[in-house]
């Protein structure tokens, strides 16, 4: 499998309400990171987790919550989101730091916050 | 931290003709330099990267080159196809243990003719 994943492609929530994005590689990575892309700008780099420990936060809001609960899997729970927020997220992980950091992206999920 | 610069932002090119963006980073300790195709409403994808200690790489139609005393690296892409019509983000990151922090230039959006 050499494939990053992500659930749900699309995600439409109201701003009180309580969601999580979830993201998926079976590629012996063990590094993952979050992105949040706007419209017709670049991706933004909000969190590094590196050996299942948290290694970068970008200074993100407390509203976005990363987890890895292990070397495969990658989430972010979302709270009490703002307009703003809209935008996609995508996942990226990378083989080994000591070895390579060539980053791979799943697909993303675009979120709209009402 | 690392400030990537990105030029031109829009680029159109006649198919068959050659294509050039070019980026500046800031960080001189930056050693690990991707370039990404992006898309509409898909996951950017590694096209090509070079490293430090490399002036110039190619693989089949695409080039990159890098010079580290100006701090600027450049993408070609010759025959352009209008498949190659897309979003082209550079980026740059520092590759050490436990840093995957990888900062992206604003995007040249190509537009190649038939």
């Amino acid at each position: 499998d050499t494939e990053v994943t992500q659930t749900p492609k699309h995600l439409v929530m109201g701003m009180t309400n309580k969601k999580s994005l979830k993201c998926e590689q079976h590629m012996g990575h063990r590094a993952m990171y979050w992105y949040k892309q706007k419209a017709k700008k670049p991706p933004e780099l909000m969190f590094v987790y590196s050996y299942e420990k948290l290694s970068i936060n970008e200074s993100v809001p407390s509203r976005f919550s990363p987890e890895c609960p292990n070397s495969s899997l990658l989430n972010l729970h979302l709270h009490a989101l703002q307009p703003e927020d809209s935008a996609l997220y995508l996942c990226a992980s990378s083989q080994d730091n000591r070895v390579s950091d060539t980053q791979y992206f799943g697909p993303g999920t675009r979120l709209t916050v009402l | 931290g690392e400030n990537v610069e990105q030029h031109p932002s829009t680029l159109s090119v006649q198919e068959g003709d050659s294509a050039v963006i070019k980026c500046t980073y800031s960080d001189s300790a930056s050693n690990y330099f991707p370039w990404y195709k992006q898309e509409l409403g898909k996951r950017p994808q590694l096209i090509i990267d070079i490293r430090s200690n490399v002036g110039e790489k190619k693989d089949q139609r695409i080039a990159v080159t890098l010079n580290k005393t100006a701090k600027h690296f450049s993408l070609h892409i010759t025959e352009t196809q209008p498949e190659d019509s897309a979003v082209y983000f550079c980026a740059a990151s520092l590759f050490t243990y436990n840093n995957n922090d990888m900062r992206f230039g604003a995007g040249t959006r190509l537009t190649v003719k038939p």
